[in-house]
């Protein structure tokens, strides 16, 4: 297992297309989050998933932006109708859930940097 | 609403110094507390993971601590190279969502 990995790492689009991307998590972790980054900010979380389930989205996720699980393995983001402030570093992160008794660290992949025009 | 504050937003030091940044919550009913580093345009590197039970974790030239009562966590690292330069993020974890400060902008000048 290589670790998280991330699918584009660059993706430019123009405003008002749809763009989606897919995150591989660490294959045993059940844990799945998502976060976005701006520049010269820290990551803002947007959602997580257990497993399947989609357990909480953030109120930064608006009703343009949807994320998958199926079947609890790798997710995808999708982000509709894309404005220019859509512009920023989408990161991914997968863990084991808390209170499994093992190490819970997260672990990230090298994000997709995602541009509107 | 769990707040993490870094401070400072940016050092600069010369190579070989050791150095300490440092990480505050507000809210000190966390699970653990996670130390990233982030090259520029990369994604996150997790240095080191302190659970709420710990006190400090090391790695290498790396020493994190963690008092949960005080909603502090100080990253020292020792006898600092010109590679350490990046930024580094301080994350807690409640209720499971991993909430980042800003990070610490590191220039180590050579």
């Amino acid at each position: 297992d290589t670790g998280v990995s991330q699918d584009p790492r660059h993706k430019i689009t123009k405003r008002g297309q749809n763009v989606t991307f897919r995150c591989d998590p660490i294959s045993e972790h059940n844990r799945l989050y998502w976060y976005r980054q701006t520049l010269g900010q820290g990551p803002e979380f947007l959602t997580y998933f257990q497993n399947e389930a989609q357990l909480e989205k953030s109120r930064l996720l608006s009703d343009r932006f949807s994320a998958e699980r199926p079947k609890g393995s790798f997710s995808t983001l999708e982000i509709q109708r894309t404005e220019q402030g859509d512009s920023a570093m989408y990161l991914c992160a997968s863990s084991l859930a808390l209170g499994t008794g093992r190490n819970t660290e997260a672990f990230f992949g090298q994000g997709t940097r995602l541009t509107v025009v | 609403k769990q707040e993490v504050t870094q401070i400072p937003a940016a050092l600069s030091v010369p190579e070989g110094e050791n150095l300490v940044l440092n990480c505050s919550f507000t809210d000190s009913a966390i699970y653990n507390l996670q130390w990233f580093r982030q090259d520029p345009g990369k994604g996150l590197t997790s240095l080191l993971l302190i659970q709420s039970s710990q006190r400090e974790q090391t790695s290498g030239r790396l020493n994190a601590s963690l008092d949960k009562s005080s909603g502090r966590s100080t990253l020292y690292i020792a006898a600092s190279q010109p590679g350490d330069s990046a930024t580094y993020l301080c994350a807690v974890n409640r209720d499971d969502k991993i909430i980042f400060g800003k990070g610490t902008r590191l220039h180590i000048l050579p």
